[in-house]
């Protein structure tokens, strides 16, 4: 199965500050199509989880241009350029490349 | 508007069967392959069964093949997952989910499932 790890965040982040949140594949996610199958969610307090960035890089219909994702074939990053209340959560990366789908641990983002 | 709407959760004792359903609405979902992940308390996202679109393939996590079936009804717009011989470790929020070209695209508000005796 592939691993997928995540890092933290040093939270509380002040609001409007930047962050940028890791994730790591034990394999490449990078397929023989030119896609890297690398996704990232946010779960907010309360509610369902929701996709904000597919492909590795393609935000997702209705997800603010603050969110950014990055990476090559095993390291991914997700950037918040000026953080806000709303972005408070868990973050998700996950591999879509084969099954089982795997999910990273999640990071937590909260606000100060 | 895609709306997922879980149902047939609830607290269910260790070595029974229940069976959710998902409710799909708004796209026309025989297009679609579909998922269930599930959720336990506190815990992280896991992902539980993937469906094709037309139902020919599927695909389960190892902890819950043989006990799980994931299956649709492509004429109702509704998904299915079958949970035979539960265990506690299998007590979660389960959320259905569309899934299109490897991304879970929208996910229902999740469907809680409890076992314990």
């Amino acid at each position: 199965d592939i691993v997928m790890t995540q890092g933290a965040l040093p939270n509380p982040v002040p609001s409007g500050e930047s962050v940028s949140i890791t994730c790591r594949s034990s394999k490449s996610l990078l397929y023989s199509d030119g896609k890297t199958y690398l996704n990232w969610y946010l779960q907010r307090p309360g509610q369902s989880p929701q996709l904000l960035i597919y492909w590795m890089s393609t935000r997702a219909s209705g997800v603010s241009d603050r969110f950014s994702g990055s990476g090559s074939g095993t390291d991914f990053t997700l950037k918040i350029s000026g953080v806000e209340a709303e972005d408070v959560g868990v973050y998700y990366c996950q591999q879509g490349l084969e099954f089982p789908r795997t999910f990273g641990g999640g990071t937590k983002l909260e606000l100060k | 508007e895609v709306q997922l709407v879980e149902s047939g959760g609830g607290l269910v004792q260790p070595g029974r069967s229940m069976k959710l359903s998902c409710a799909a609405s708004g796209f026309t979902f025989s297009n679609y392959g579909m998922a269930w992940v599930r959720q336990a308390p506190t815990k992280g996202l896991e992902w539980v069964a993937t469906i094709s679109y037309d139902g020919s393939s599927t695909y389960y996590r190892d902890s819950v093949k043989g006990r799980f079936t994931i299956s649709r009804d492509n004429a109702k717009s509704t998904l299915y997952l079958q949970m035979n011989s539960l265990r506690s470790e299998d007590t979660a929020t389960y959320y259905c989910t569309r899934e299109r070209l490897r991304v879970m695209d929208a996910w229902g508000q999740g469907a809680s499932v409890t076992v314990s005796s």
